[in-house]
């Protein structure tokens, strides 16, 4: 039992590059969430899916897509990063009855943008 | 709208002191409360939560307790140790309807502590 995982674990990309972070979770959990997180800033949300085909902008879309093409797997890009995109982006997923304090966090990805 | 707010750090204590680490909340309706924990390259686990006014959450010696009228909701620990230092996130989450909102994190607050 894998939890939540995580592809790449790290990665440096050049401004205008494009990429795209794996999130995959095998607890058949229906919602999954994006967040990133910068110093002093906490961890604010980019976006969330409830469910396979389903997604919805957080506190912080702008620069992101996502997609939930399947339950088990949540993708974020970045289409043409920037500085500004320079973080660490955790993902997480919950069971939709439990409560959001149930999310389980993957272990994150530091991307650098220069 | 809903926010945290939890105080500044770094906090640097020696082993065996008293930590105390501020915790206050604006929220629409009634949130539920909780405090994370980030050990160096991890992701974010779980401490301790409350639901309810006056409601104490405790966890590995550590507690916080439901301060409605003062919206707070700070964590204490009696006794730290060297393993406790990390980086603490007070969230809140607000139910909309039958259903339970996303988390809300503050800062978080980094935790040194000195054998």
């Amino acid at each position: 039992n894998a939890g939540v995982t995580q592809t790449p674990k790290f990665r440096v990309l050049k401004t205008g590059q494009s990429m795209t972070l794996l999130c995959a979770q095998d607890m058949n959990h229906e919602y999954m969430y994006w967040y990133r997180q910068d110093p002093g800033m906490g961890l604010r949300l980019i976006h969330y899916s409830v469910g396979e085909g389903t997604t919805a902008k957080g506190e912080v879309p702008d620069g992101y897509n996502v997609s939930r093409l399947k339950k088990q797997n949540f993708l974020l890009g970045l289409e043409s990063a920037a500085p500004s995109q320079t973080s660490v982006y955790f993902c997480a997923s919950r069971h939709r009855d439990r409560g959001a304090d149930t999310q389980y966090f993957g272990p994150g990805t530091r991307l650098t943008v220069l | 709208g809903n926010s945290v707010t939890q105080m500044e750090g770094p906090v640097t204590l020696s082993e065996e002191a008293f930590l105390t680490i501020n915790c206050t909340y604006t929220a629409t309706g009634y949130p539920s409360l909780f405090w994370y924990v980030q050990y160096p390259g991890e992701g974010l686990q779980l401490l301790l939560k409350a639901t309810k006014a006056d409601d104490k959450g405790s966890n590995k010696g550590f507690e916080a307790t439901y301060r409605k009228e003062t919206t707070s909701f700070h964590l204490e620990k009696g006794s730290v140790q060297v393993s406790d230092s990390a980086v603490y996130f007070c969230a809140l989450s607000v139910k909309y309807g039958g259903s339970q909102g996303n988390l809300i994190f503050g800062k978080g607050t980094k935790l040194s502590v000195k054998p």
